[in-house]
């Protein structure tokens, strides 16, 4: 069966601090991979998804950029945080020829202070 | 662009039935689908309508109208447990990739 991964659960950082968040699919290949941000209470806003290795969508981000290294990783990534990267992140990967059905990890809770 | 309409919040007596409505807007529509998520954890899917017409899941049905640009989520014999938010999604641009998800709705189910 399949499986993703995401972690950490649980991040504070800094303004101006590096970001890296990671994401791995299990159990499949070739994945449709996506990072989302959830504000709270709020709906998810699409950063970046991907259909292949090397091939990344952005939707939004100026201060976040993301990577699909091999097959079954997906790394969102940020130079120099700002307060407003605050959110719930949240990584999918889908399944179906126009992935119709996605699922998700169990999200990073980014605290920028 | 894309711009998904649902409504904020929707409060139910248990055992009820409650349908929760969905209008978009967006280029190159593939589907809707529906996912659920409960406070403090991830969305889980719940349906999926590629083609008009109703899909059945148990107690879940969801409807689409391509032509109105519309579809809705019905949920039958509500439980205490189905309080959560629901958001509607559309799978649009090139090879249906892309998928935006409305702002949800908060679903209350009193006793």
């Amino acid at each position: 069966s399949q499986t993703i991964h995401q972690w950490p659960a649980t991040l504070v950082q800094p303004v101006g601090s590096p970001l890296s968040l990671e994401c791995t699919v299990e159990g499949t290949s070739n994945p449709n991979l996506y990072w989302y941000r959830q504000a709270a209470g709020r709906g998810l806003q699409l950063l970046f998804y991907s259909v292949g290795i090397g091939q990344i969508s952005s939707e939004v981000p100026q201060n976040l950029s993301a990577s699909r290294p091999q097959d079954r990783q997906f790394i969102l990534s940020s130079k120099k945080l700002l307060l407003s990267d605050s959110g719930f992140y949240l990584c999918a990967w889908g399944q179906g020829r126009a992935s119709e059905k996605l699922f998700f990890g169990s999200g990073t809770q980014l605290s920028v202070l | 662009g894309q711009s998904l309409e649902q409504p904020s919040e929707v409060t139910a007596v248990e055992g009820a039935i409650v349908q929760i409505n969905c209008t978009y807007q967006t280029s190159g529509f593939y589907g809707l689908s529906w996912y659920q998520q409960h406070d403090g954890g991830a969305p889980t899917f719940l349906s999926y309508n590629g083609l008009d017409g109703l899909e059945e899941t148990g107690r879940f049905s969801s409807f689409l109208s391509r032509s109105d640009s519309y579809g809705y989520l019905l949920l039958q014999e509500l439980q205490m447990k189905d309080s959560a938010s629901y958001f509607c999604a559309v799978n649009s641009g090139t090879g249906g990739f892309k998928t935006i998800f409305g702002a949800g709705t908060r679903l209350f189910v009193k006793a």
